[in-house]
């Protein structure tokens, strides 16, 4: 079945340090790819998003490259703010080849990102 | 801000009681769902409504029970829970189930005793 696997956190960085939370994938067919934020006390929010093989999701200075060949969409920012510190999920939705999806999201287990001033 | 509004947003409740979380979207969308966060887990898909009509049951005990009387409202029926049902309840929607992006509500953190 379909899996999504992170890298383990937690993560703890200094502002404005380069960030990079590793997300690859197993899935059939034609996944889309997410990368979802949950801030402390709140639901989940879409971050970005690539639905083909090397789109490039973009957001808030944060990018997601989707890789069919190494089946991975890693999460980077060039400069960390305090503000950034939340949970971070990469999660996938299989969809035909018409690009209809199947509704079913599958999430890894998130990542916990700290930035210190 | 969110579309998606979920009550209450904490609940603790004992074993033997019986109680209801809501889940009401503002977006206009088709589709809603039902996902349980613990802790150490990653998010698992519950239930899914398409206009009304449930899709997807994840094997989810029977103690839950899930109502959508119109595309803007889900419910989640709890009874007879167990200590290890605690977990983040996060509803989300979509304009249909055919399509990708979903928006959560804030969740509800259920205790149960």
């Amino acid at each position: 079945g379909d899996s999504v696997t992170q890298m383990e956190g937690p993560v703890t960085l200094s502002e404005e340090a380069f960030l990079t939370i590793n997300c690859t994938y197993t899935a059939t067919g034609y996944p889309s790819l997410f990368w979802y934020v949950q801030y402390p006390g709140e639901g989940l929010q879409l971050l970005l998003k690539a639905t083909k093989a090397d789109d490039k999701g973009s957001n808030k200075g944060f990018e997601a490259t989707y890789r069919k060949e190494t089946t991975s969409f890693h999460l980077e920012k060039g400069s960390v703010q305090v503000s950034d510190s939340a949970v971070y999920f990469c999660a996938l939705m299989r969809t035909d080849a018409g690009g209809t999806s199947y509704g079913k999201l599958t999430f890894g287990q998130g990542t916990i990102l700290t930035v210190h001033p | 801000e969110t579309g998606v509004t979920q009550t209450p947003r904490h609940l603790v409740m004992g074993m033997t009681n019986k109680k209801s979380l809501k889940c009401e979207q503002h977006l206009g969308h088709n589709a809603m769902y039902w996902y349980k966060q613990s802790a150490k887990k990653p998010l698992e898909l519950m239930f899914v409504y398409n206009f009304k009509e449930q899709t997807e049951n994840n094997s989810v005990p029977s103690r839950f029970s899930p109502e959508c009387p119109n595309s803007s409202h889900l419910f989640l029926h709890l009874h007879t829970l167990q200590p290890e049902d605690s977990a983040l309840y996060l509803c989300a929607s979509s304009p249909g189930q055919a399509t990708d992006t979903q928006y959560f509500g804030p969740g509800t953190r259920l205790t149960v005793l």
